[in-house]
């Protein structure tokens, strides 16, 4: 099974500042790999799929890179609702699994 | 837009049977394949397993033996039953659309006697 290990696990942030948020996979994913955003009490919600694509509807400060075993999910200017965990995905290799998740949270 | 509801039992007793359902509405579930994935504080996310709408099912190699994903065109629904369970299957189950665009809101499902 592919692992991903997301560093850090946690990212203390204020408020227009930029998160950068990296996921390793122990092979090569290509670049089938999604990015999650989760919020407490809620399902996670896509928001980047195929390492670079924005979902339907998410904002452009959220972006994708990456390629092979090394990803980073960037967002440029982090809003208030910006605060939660997130957690890469890779469907490269059943089973498909997910990292760990890093929080990104107030400083 | 596509929405996804998860309904059953919030509390199974150890050795028994969960058996959870999803419904989906404002699309069909054809001809589209489905998920149910799982979340524990201790092991994160976990994919469990995903059906096509015509039936062939995909397993989590970790869950196989005890795991059934079925599907029912005519109500627009699929379900999950996990057998003799224990208490490490506690979990928030969610069904989600294939590769997880949509999800459910999630169900919170205890194993205690």
């Amino acid at each position: 099974e592919i692992v991903l290990t997301q560093s850090p696990a946690t990212l203390s942030l204020s408020p227009g500042e930029r998160a950068t948020l990296s996921c390793r996979a122990s092979q090569s994913v290509n670049t089938h790999l999604a990015w999650y955003q989760q919020k407490p009490g809620q399902a996670p919600k896509v928001l980047i799929y195929d390492a670079s694509n924005r979902a339907t509807g998410i904002p452009a400060r959220f972006s994708g890179s990456g390629s092979g075993t090394d990803f980073t999910l960037t967002i440029s200017s982090l809003e208030p609702e910006d605060f939660a965990v997130y957690y890469c995905r890779q469907r490269s290799d059943w089973p498909w699994t997910f990292g760990q998740g890093t929080k990104v949270e107030i400083k | 837009q596509v929405q996804l509801q998860e309904s059953g039992p919030g509390l199974v007793k150890p050795s028994e049977t969960l058996s959870l359902t999803c419904t989906v509405s404002g699309g069909s579930i054809s001809p589209n394949y489905w998920s149910w994935i799982r979340q524990t504080p201790g092991k994160g996310l976990e994919w469990i397993g995903y059906i096509y709408y015509s039936g062939s099912t995909n397993y989590n190699p970790s869950l196989k033996s005890r795991v059934t994903i079925s599907v029912d065109t005519s109500k627009n629904q699929f379900s999950l039953r996990l057998t003799s369970v224990t208490a490490a299957d506690t979990a928030v189950y969610y069904c989600a659309r294939f590769w997880g665009d949509y999800w459910g809101q999630g169900i919170l499902v205890t194993v205690s006697s």
